[in-house]
């Protein structure tokens, strides 16, 4: 079945280490993004990424990092400058970078700082 | 840039009873908009969009939403609740001339009760 899968479900991290959470699609989707879900917050982009080697800041960049080396995955950095980490993490794809696309989501990463 | 205002953060309602969840929207032109569907602990699944056309949208489960200009409002609608509908609401709105940089609203959190 084609889809969005991330990766670990659930992440633990200590103050001050960076980690990395997967994301891989099967859809042949050009465009891929990640959001951040805080409650009562909605989903705010992060980054996204049109095509192969190339991506974007979105809303609320600041202590994130992604690669875009191949066109199936999109990993995530969360680094040790992003002060609030604690939240759950969306990837999604669409076919390509237009407002008419239908974005699919993944299962989602909730990542927490102990 | 375009906005998205969801008013209602909880609505309740019984089982069988009709239901209604508000979406106003902000954008200068002709809107893509979205409704999407999230459970707990889970990614988001698009219930349907209205890109142009009929205003009158049907989507998957029995919803519907209609696109009203003059009140810029999507509201999304169901006729009758089953207690599986309990979840997250999101209204999004995707702008024209590319750049698929989705815009949620803060979600509406429906709990239906037997």
């Amino acid at each position: 079945d084609g889809g969005i899968t991330q990766s670990p479900k659930y992440l633990f991290r200590k103050e001050g280490q960076n980690v990395t959470l997967s994301c891989e699609q099967n859809l042949n989707h050009d465009a891929m993004y990640w959001y951040r879900q805080d409650p009562g917050q909605g989903l705010r982009l992060i980054y996204y990424s049109q095509i192969v080697n190339d991506f974007q800041k979105g809303d609320i960049a600041e202590g994130y990092s992604v690669s875009r080396e191949k066109k199936e995955s999109f990993p995530l950095t969360v680094t040790s400058a992003q002060k609030n980490p604690t939240a759950f993490y969306l990837c999604a794809s669409s076919i390509g970078l237009g407002g008419n696309t239908e974005a699919f989501f993944g299962q989602g990463t909730r990542l927490t700082v102990v | 840039a375009q906005s998205v205002t969801q008013p209602d953060i909880h609505i309740t309602v019984s089982e069988g009873a009709s239901l209604e969840l508000r979406c106003n929207y902000s954008y200068g032109a002709t809107p893509y908009l979205f409704w999407y569907v999230q459970s707990p602990g889970q990614g988001l699944q698009l219930l349907l969009k209205y890109f142009s056309g009929d205003t009158l949208v049907q989507g998957i489960k029995g919803f519907e939403a209609e696109f009203k200009r003059s009140q810029s409002s999507f509201n999304l609608r169901k006729p009758s609740v089953h207690w599986s509908d309990a979840a997250e609401y999101f209204c999004a709105v995707g702008a024209a001339g590319g750049g698929n940089k989705l815009t949620f609203g803060t979600g509406t959190q429906l709990k239906v009760e037997l």
